[in-house]
């Protein structure tokens, strides 16, 4: 299956910062999504990107599906911002597999 | 568009007791997965249904663990007999063609 790498593990911010998350596959994808795991334990949709690029008010995300590698960027971070944020290409199968995600703080 | 129903929201149960996760899919969406989230493995998928036929269980754990689709409307997993390593968050994800794919709220299920 896919191999998936997400850096940095952690990252601690103080609000306001700009910040950039890093994901690497093993394999050529059919789907991609980023995740965001708020407190509560939610998985909420970030973006489906399996090539391009996507923005969404203070974020945004590229995909360079010939390099295998995605980019999700966050921009004036918030608080509100902290949590995990999961990577998951899919190949050829349809399931998405997650890399370990990124564990965000950001300080007031 | 009320997304994936997850039920019950959390769940206690002693080891040795049967337990059942069920799971309700937006409307129209023909995938369906389950994933189950622990701190020492993280997300990992355990079953999918396309068009409520499983297409790949080979990261159900053994086979005290079995899922089902009855029909578009709805699955379940069960684990029996429950046992403490099966403490774990499973969620509950579906969606359509190239689309993406969205998560319920999860179950937390605990084994004491």
């Amino acid at each position: 299956g896919i191999q998936v790498e997400q850096s940095p593990p952690d990252l601690i911010l103080q609000e306001g910062a700009n910040s950039t998350l890093r994901c690497n596959f093993s394999d050529s994808v059919n789907n991609l999504q980023w995740f965001h795991q708020n407190p509560w334990g939610q998985l909420i949709n970030l973006f489906y990107i399996p090539s391009g690029t996507k923005q969404n008010g203070r974020l945004s995300a590229t995909t360079v599906a010939t390099e295998r590698y995605s980019l999700l960027y966050i921009s004036s971070s918030q608080t509100t911002d902290s949590g995990v944020y999961f990577c998951a290409p899919a190949g050829s199968a349809r399931q998405l597999t997650f890399g370990s995600g990124t564990q965000l703080t950001v300080l007031p | 568009d009320a997304g994936v129903i997850q039920s019950p929201r959390h769940e206690v149960t002693e080891m040795g007791q049967e337990v059942t996760l069920r799971c309700k899919p937006i409307s129209g969406h023909d995938y369906l997965f389950w994933y189950r989230q622990t701190m020492m493995r993280g997300l990992e998928l355990l079953i999918y249904f396309n068009n409520n036929v499983p297409i790949d269980d080979s990261g159900m754990p053994e086979d005290r663990f079995s899922a089902k689709m009855p029909n578009a409307s709805f699955s379940t997993l069960k684990i029996q007999p429950s046992e403490p390593r099966d403490s774990a968050v499973y969620f509950c994800a579906t969606g359509e063609g190239k689309r993406g794919y969205t998560f319920g709220s999860g179950t937390r299920l605990t084994v004491v």
